[in-house]
């Protein structure tokens, strides 16, 4: 069993939508939760990071963490066009950091 | 604020040629530095990692090789490349945040062995 699993997609939606991306992990010991955007041929920017369980809010992103279910969640509002890109997930306990395989995700206008 | 620059960003080299891959980071001191790749189906792979200068950690035996001359400079490097070696290759550079690491990534350098 992988540490972090994340559904490859692809995910395509219509332009105003709300999406969820998600992730579940196996490892309890994970304390801090991370999603990245990367556009295609770029290096992955960080999007928003959060330590502890509950909802944490960014303009159109919110970042959700269960541990109790250990699942996390990013949730677009207003989707545009512009957020077409693949979203990875990344845990770390420590020095030790995993990263999900990324969402590919495309916003239709 | 902190920066990262890697470079080339896009190379085209013959298999059995040499690579070297560069990455310098500014507006830090003593930062943990990463080397990653990611092949086509988007994945990261941690290749190396370095707490500091000269201190080299290799996460998967392969053909390639890093260095860190220096406190902010870290350098990906292969004697003779293979075609496998193609890829996407991220330099990186992490924060710690008291209960974990965040890790900010460069542009990256898109390496096609032909």
């Amino acid at each position: 069993q992988k540490e972090v699993e994340q559904d490859p997609g692809p995910l395509s939606v219509p332009e105003g939508a709300i999406v969820s991306l998600n992730c579940t992990y196996s490892n309890s010991a994970f304390q801090y939760f991370m999603w990245y955007r990367q556009y295609s041929r770029k290096g992955p920017e960080l999007l928003m990071y959060t330590y502890s369980s509950g909802n944490k809010e960014d303009g159109r992103f919110t970042a959700q963490v269960d541990k109790s279910s250990k699942y996390i969640s990013l949730f677009i509002r207003d989707s545009q066009p512009s957020d077409s890109a693949t979203y990875l997930c990344a845990m770390s306990m420590g020095g030790k950091l995993i990263f999900g395989q990324g969402t590919e995700l495309s916003v239709k206008p | 604020s902190q920066t990262i620059h890697q470079w080339p960003a896009t190379l085209v080299q013959p298999v059995g040629s040499p690579l070297s891959l560069e990455c310098t980071v500014e507006g830090t001191s003593n930062p943990n530095l990463y080397w990653y790749r990611q092949a086509a189906g988007r994945g990261l792979q941690l290749l190396f990692y370095s707490v500091g200068i000269g201190q080299i950690s290799s996460e998967v035996p392969q053909n390639l090789s890093a260095s860190r001359p220096q406190d902010r400079q870290f350098i990906l490097s292969s004697k003779k490349l293979l075609l496998s070696d193609s890829g996407f290759y991220l330099c990186a550079w992490s924060v710690f945040r008291g209960a974990g690491n965040t890790i900010y990534f460069g542009e990256g350098s898109w390496l096609t062995v032909v």
